[in-house]
């Protein structure tokens, strides 16, 4: 199975810093990746597919980018309601995988 | 408004039986992969399978194999999550998602939380 690693691990950061979240491959997964928000005890909400298209109704202040084993999520501007936890996932090769999530903090 | 609703908590025994369900609508159901995914207490997210409504096609994941079972009622356009005695370990939230063409998740349920305890 295609393992996914996130980091960091945890983020501390400010309203209106740009971040850049990583998600790295254990083997190529081409465009085959997504990423996920979840707030605490909510479902996850889609930003990403197929490793940069933005997903319908997310801001613009999101991006990604990336192909083969490397991939970055970036928010451009912080705002408050984007402290969440952030997962890469992978859908290229079955099992699909997850990474074990960048937890983003003020 | 597309979306996918669970059925509600479950609190139940070790080697109890349990079915919870995930219903679809707005959208056409039965040409949608529904996936499951495993959310334990504090945790990531765990891809568990998912199962393709109009024929019932179903691909688990092999830590989920054998463990869980996936099926589909399209006419009521529902899935469902089944486990024949549960475990401790089983403990967890549980996410339906619908799959796009490519396998991504863009619309997820709410989620149903499962606890197991003597």
């Amino acid at each position: 199975a295609i393992q996914l690693t996130q980091s960091p691990s945890s983020l501390s950061a400010s309203v209106g810093d740009r971040v850049t979240l990583t998600c790295r491959a254990s083997q190529d997964s081409s465009s085959g990746l997504a990423w996920y928000q979840q707030k605490p005890g909510q479902a996850p909400k889609l930003l990403i597919y197929d490793a940069s298209s933005l997903q319908s109704g997310v801001p613009s202040r999101f991006s990604g980018s990336g192909s083969g084993t490397d991939f970055t999520l970036t928010i451009s501007s912080l705002q408050p309601e984007d402290f969440a936890t952030y997962y890469c996932q992978q859908f290229s090769s079955y099992p699909y995988t997850f990474g074990q999530g960048t937890k983003l903090e003020i | 408004e597309v979306q996918l609703v669970q059925s509600g908590a479950e609190v139940k025994k070790p080697g109890e039986s349990l079915v919870i369900s995930c219903k679809g609508s707005g959208y056409n159901f039965p040409t949608f992969w529904i996936a499951w995914v495993r959310q334990r207490p504090g945790k990531g997210l765990e891809w568990m399978g998912f199962i393709y409504p109009r024929d019932s096609d179903t691909r688990y994941s092999p830590s989920f194999q054998g463990q869980v079972t996936l099926s589909v009622d399209k006419s009521i356009s529902t899935a469902y999550l089944q486990w024949s005695s549960l475990k401790a370990s089983d403990t967890a939230m549980y996410f339906c998602a619908r799959l796009q063409k490519s396998d991504y998740m863009d619309v997820w349920g709410q989620g149903t939380t499962v606890t197991v305890s003597s």
